[in-house]
């Protein structure tokens, strides 16, 4: 089962702040973070497991809701960099290390 | 580091020919998968490896096989090419087990006419 990340776009400022959620229906294991830059490999950013609100690079963390399977990332200031696409993939315990993905926030920052 | 080396970059094949993608990865990960992407759309899985003689289908595995002779190398084969095959395929790589994230490499753009 997919999850659903919303919103499918965003666009903002330089220095303004975003929030990106990933949510399923399924019970999760974990749920990773990954940005794509235009015509580039996808990027890991950071893991949250169950119970966990972790701190990534820059000014990106997450937190992991598991009783309401829903994930969110947080991006603070953002800076021009930050711009991409960010997928959430989604691990659960019966599927081993598969991940299922989301279909993507599209993030633009301008100056 | 090389890290997940995937070739070629790019490719055009006909309709019906057939093409293997390879990719290898130089960090003694036992995990690895391939994905494909469509334009605008997220990752899709085709089929993964925990280990050498090891592999299982993903979600979309239909027109695709797979391989696993080494810890290092995992070859995509497209088998009579169809225009619905046209993508961004991606291989990737993770250390054993859980929470582990996942190494991509810089994908093959591949078009079929």
């Amino acid at each position: 089962q997919q999850p659903v990340q919303s919103p499918q776009a965003v666009i903002l400022r330089e220095g303004e702040d975003a929030v990106i959620n990933c949510s399923s229906s399924k019970a999760l294991y974990s749920v990773h973070w990954y940005r794509q830059k235009h015509g580039e490999a996808p990027v890991f950013l950071m893991i949250l497991l169950k119970g966990g609100e972790q701190k990534g690079h820059e000014k990106i963390s997450a937190s992991f809701n598991e009783k309401k399977q829903q994930s969110s990332l947080y991006l603070t200031a953002s800076q021009l960099s930050y711009s991409g696409t960010y997928f959430c993939g989604t691990e659960r315990k019966t599927s081993g290390s598969r991940l299922t993905f989301g279909e993507g926030t599209q993030l633009t920052v301008n100056p | 580091n090389a890290g997940v080396t995937q070739t070629p970059k790019f490719h055009i094949l006909k309709i019906g020919q057939s093409m293997t993608l390879q990719c290898t990865q130089d960090m003694n990960h036992n995990y690895m998968y391939w994905y494909r992407q469509d334009p605008g759309m997220g990752l899709k899985l085709i089929y993964y490896s925990v280990g050498a003689g090891i592999t299982d289908k993903g979600e979309v595995p239909n027109g695709y096989n797979v391989s696993r002779s080494t810890t290092e190398d995992f070859p995509l084969r497209l088998e009579l090419a169809a225009p619905s095959q046209t993508s961004v395929y991606f291989c990737a790589s993770s250390r054993d087990s859980y929470n582990q994230p996942q190494h991509f490499g810089d994908g093959t753009r591949l078009s079929i006419l």
